[in-house]
């Protein structure tokens, strides 16, 4: 696997709260990803950035926004969780605009 | 924005019988075709991807085909076995883009 960690794994928090994750890689890889998993919508495209401090929206992206202050670090918060934001999120980095490679993910439980 | 279509939802087969997963898409400036394999509670990861250069790449026991004409591309996966059971996803990505289109997953359970 390519050298792409999430953390939390898992996380449960509370309707209302803010909850920050991130995504931390070691291949000095250009562009990084955000995506939600939820059964039956396959993998949906949340936030990404193409450099440091350079992000844009993906198709799902109302409630969540992202930072990118150093290459390595893809952080993703919503700022104030819903129960609709249940779900397993991933991140993935890519270097040559093509190949994509997937963290763990983070299994997010909103109550 | 590109469009991907991706057939069938689920694929049931016996040990050993050929799979077959179909994707369509729409943008016709498409030129990157990956597939990835998501085993259960694990990451999508990349088992083979093909170029519009190409109409036909072969990995042992998978090939992915390309009709660019019908602008569908499709995962062929022989003598299967019950560790090749999981989702599979297709994905489409236009030229010089690197925000790829996902299809919706194929559920492949393979019974031995």
């Amino acid at each position: 696997d390519a050298g792409i960690t999430q953390s939390p794994r898992h996380k449960v928090t509370e309707t209302g709260t803010p909850v920050t994750l991130r995504c931390h890689q070691t291949e000095n890889h250009r562009y990084m990803y955000w995506y939600r998993q939820d059964p039956g919508h396959g993998l949906r495209l949340i936030h990404y950035s193409y450099g440091v401090k350079d992000t844009d929206k993906g198709e799902v992206s109302d409630g969540y926004s992202v930072s990118r202050s150093k290459t390595e670090d893809f952080l993703l918060t919503l700022e104030s969780a819903t129960s609709s934001q249940t779900s397993v999120y991933f991140c993935a980095i890519s270097e040559v605009a093509y190949e994509q490679y997937f963290g763990p993910g983070t299994r997010l439980t909103v109550t | 924005g590109e469009n991907v279509e991706q057939h069938p939802s689920t694929l049931s087969v016996q040990e050993g019988d050929s799979a077959v997963i179909k994707c369509t898409y729409s943008d016709s400036a498409s030129n990157y075709f990956p597939w990835y394999k998501q085993e259960l509670g694990k990451r999508p990861q990349l088992i083979i991807d093909i170029r519009s250069n190409v109409g036909e790449k072969k990995d042992q026991r998978i090939a992915v085909t390309l009709n660019k004409t019908a602008k569908h591309f499709s995962l062929h996966i022989t003598e299967t076995q019950p560790e090749d059971s999981a989702v599979y996803f297709c994905a489409a990505s236009p030229g010089g883009s690197y925000i790829p289109t996902f299809g919706r997953g194929t559920s492949l359970i393979v019974h031995p």
